[in-house]
């Protein structure tokens, strides 16, 4: 089966740094990838990581671990907008997300 | 611009009374999902069409169908609602071991 954790709730500052981990044991792994979802609305896509190693993208990074089992999502300078849900989702043939973690940035 | 639409964003029905949600999309790919999300839950796949090939999650009740009768359109039907169908009902396409491209979903809401 498939089993992917991450934590419940985050809480940060504006302006601060978040990271969300991930890690999962999944039956085969053909990549992971991150959406954002805020209440109410569908998933957006945020990242995809298939190799080890740290995917960039403005304030958002993704970072991978194959051999761990592991991702984070690195969240820069927070804004009240990235108050949101944050899904880990590992591709093994099919999407299998995690439960989300919310993230509630205060000013 | 291209995109997955969702009809109705907001569906109420009776328990027992069967309801279609509708799913388009005009990225031209291959596979379209339904999946179900229920509050602070993660969205659950139902089923997925790759192409014309049906594939059904195995944990999915038989209580729900779905229909693409081409590329562009799929449908989701539930022959008899029940309280705990409530959800989100989310669409989504793409191409084979690619992102998704989720539509704005369905809130169906069971009376």
């Amino acid at each position: 089966g498939q089993n992917i954790d991450q934590p419940t709730e985050m809480t940060a500052t504006e302006g601060a740094i978040v990271q969300i981990n991930c890690t999962y044991q999944t039956s085969g792994f053909n990549g992971l990838f991150w959406y954002q979802q805020h209440a109410g609305e569908a998933p957006t896509f945020l990242s995809y990581n298939v190799l080890d190693g740290l995917e960039e993208k403005g304030r958002f990074s993704s970072f991978l671990s194959r051999s761990k089992g592991y991702s984070y999502l690195l969240l820069k300078e927070l804004q009240m907008k990235d108050s949101a849900s944050y899904l880990c989702a590992v591709n093994d043939y099919k999407l299998s997300f995690g439960a989300g973690t919310t993230v509630t940035v205060r000013a | 611009d291209a995109m997955v639409i969702q009809n109705p964003r907001y569906q109420v029905t009776q328990f027992g009374k069967p309801v279609t949600l509708s799913c388009s999309q005009t990225l031209n790919h291959n596979v379209m999902y339904w999946y179900q999300q229920k509050s602070s839950q993660a969205p659950k796949l139902l089923f997925h069409y790759y192409d014309k090939d049906f594939n059904n999650e195995a944990d999915t009740p038989d209580n729900f169908q779905s229909r693409r009768p081409n590329t562009s359109f799929c449908f989701l039907d539930i022959r008899s609602p029940g309280l705990g169908d409530a959800a989100m009902y989310l669409c989504a396409t793409g191409l084979p071991n690619n992102e998704q491209f989720f539509g704005p979903g369905t809130r169906l809401t069971v009376l």
